[in-house]
Parts: structure tokens; sequence; C-alpha cells
């Protein structure tokens, strides 16, 4: 089974540009999360999705974050502009309601710099 | 609010030595309780688990108990590997309708041969 896939996984901007992360959970996922990983923390959620529906995004920076899930499948979170605080790791994860809601699988995850 | 607290790393190791890496939490209701590892260049994985007090969870020869009274899930494994060498993550969630995971800040574990 292909795990969780993100992309790219390396991204460098100057800040004020537009930068786009994209992610393909497990198949038959119907819930899909992101999150941000600062230098040396823990992982922090963004945004949750249950199939094309976000049930959960009060921690999303709505200003300039941006996320989406077209036929509760792919996703795409978008930052514009960005900013040199949004330099992190962002990750994927899904998870199966069909299974424990608490065995999210998750993506290796973008590295974003700003500059 | 709901929080996790880790110990501070490195913590550096030599082969088949044991490990400990204390873990506290802050939760309202009753919260169940995770251990993640992260391996270098990989995604987080699910190492172990714990959804009610006095439950152990044990995967690849790591061990943590659910302790209600400390409020802890400290992991500890009896003799590790240079395998083992990853960050570690224990996590919350406090809603078993959505899954929600509050992590703590990682603790990076280096074994030695």
């Amino acid at each position: 089974e292909a795990g969780v896939v993100q992309s790219p996984r390396y991204k460098i901007i100057e800040k004020k540009q537009p930068v786009a992360f994209w992610c393909n959970p497990i198949s038959g996922h119907n819930t899909l999360y992101w999150y941000r990983q600062n230098l040396g923390q823990g992982p922090e959620l963004l945004i949750r999705y249950e199939n094309e529906e976000a049930v959960d995004d009060s921690q999303l920076p709505k200003d300039r974050f941006s996320a989406e899930r077209l036929k509760g499948v792919d996703s795409t979170l978008k930052i514009q502009p960005a900013e040199l605080g949004d330099s992190a790791v962002y990750l994927c994860a899904s998870s199966s309601s069909r299974g424990s809601s608490y065995e999210q699988y998750f993506g290796p995850g973008t590295r974003l710099t700003v500059t | 609010g709901n929080s996790v607290t880790q110990m501070e790393g490195p913590v550096t190791l030599s082969e088949e030595a044991f490990l400990t890496i204390n873990c506290t939490y802050t939760a309202t209701g009753y919260p169940s309780l995770f251990w993640y590892v992260q391996y270098p260049g990989e995604g987080l994985q699910l190492l172990l688990k714990a959804t009610k007090a006095d439950d152990k969870g044990s995967n690849k020869g790591f061990e943590a108990t659910y302790r209600k009274e400390t409020t802890s899930f400290h992991l500890e494994k009896g003799s590790v590997q240079v395998s083992d060498s990853a960050v570690y993550f224990c996590a919350l969630s406090v809603s078993s309708n959505t899954g929600k995971l509050i992590f703590g800040q990682g603790t990076t574990l280096q074994v030695k041969p």
C-alpha cells in the first residue's frame, strides 16, 4: 500500500511570494490533516478535512493560508504571501474512519524556507 | 488547556543501554496517549498508544504505561539499537471524534555502537 505522498519535498522562496503544497493521502482514507512543524517543535494542526469538508480550520491563519480538497482525495495548501515566519515543515496526514481515527499516517513533509 | 511536555534532548546512549524518555501531559477529560517516531528523512509513524488509565502500549520492544495519577506516559526500552536513533514525539488526543493530536516538542535519540 502506498503511503501519503507530498510534493515538493523542499521549497525555497522569497518573502511575499506565493507557495503551494500538494498531498495525496492513502487510498480510501477520508480524513486528511495538514500540520505545521516548526524547528525543534512538535507538529501543530492547521486544518482537518472529512472528505471534502473542512471540519476544523480554527488554527489556520486565514489571512494568508488557504486549503482545498476537491473531490475528497488530493489536497492543496497555499500560502500567499509568504512571510519569514512561515519557514517550517508542512506535514500531511490521513486516516480512515473505518479504523481508529487515532492512527494517522504521515507523509514525509515539505520543508519550506522563506528568505 | 491541553499540552504535552517531553524531556529535552538529545539523548545519547550506547547500544544495549536502557532507554527512558519522559512525557507528562495536561488535559481535560480522559485523553488517549501516543508515541510517534520519526526516522531521518521519513514521516512520523505511530509507535504505540494507550487509550485509558493503566493501559500499557508496546511495540518493537518499546513500552509506555498510561499513569493517570502522575499524568505521565514515559517511553522505555530495555536494550536500544543503533537503528532506534530517531526523534520521538509524545502526543495526546482528547476527542475520539476528531482525532486531533497535540504533540510534545520531540526528543532526539542518538544510539552509538
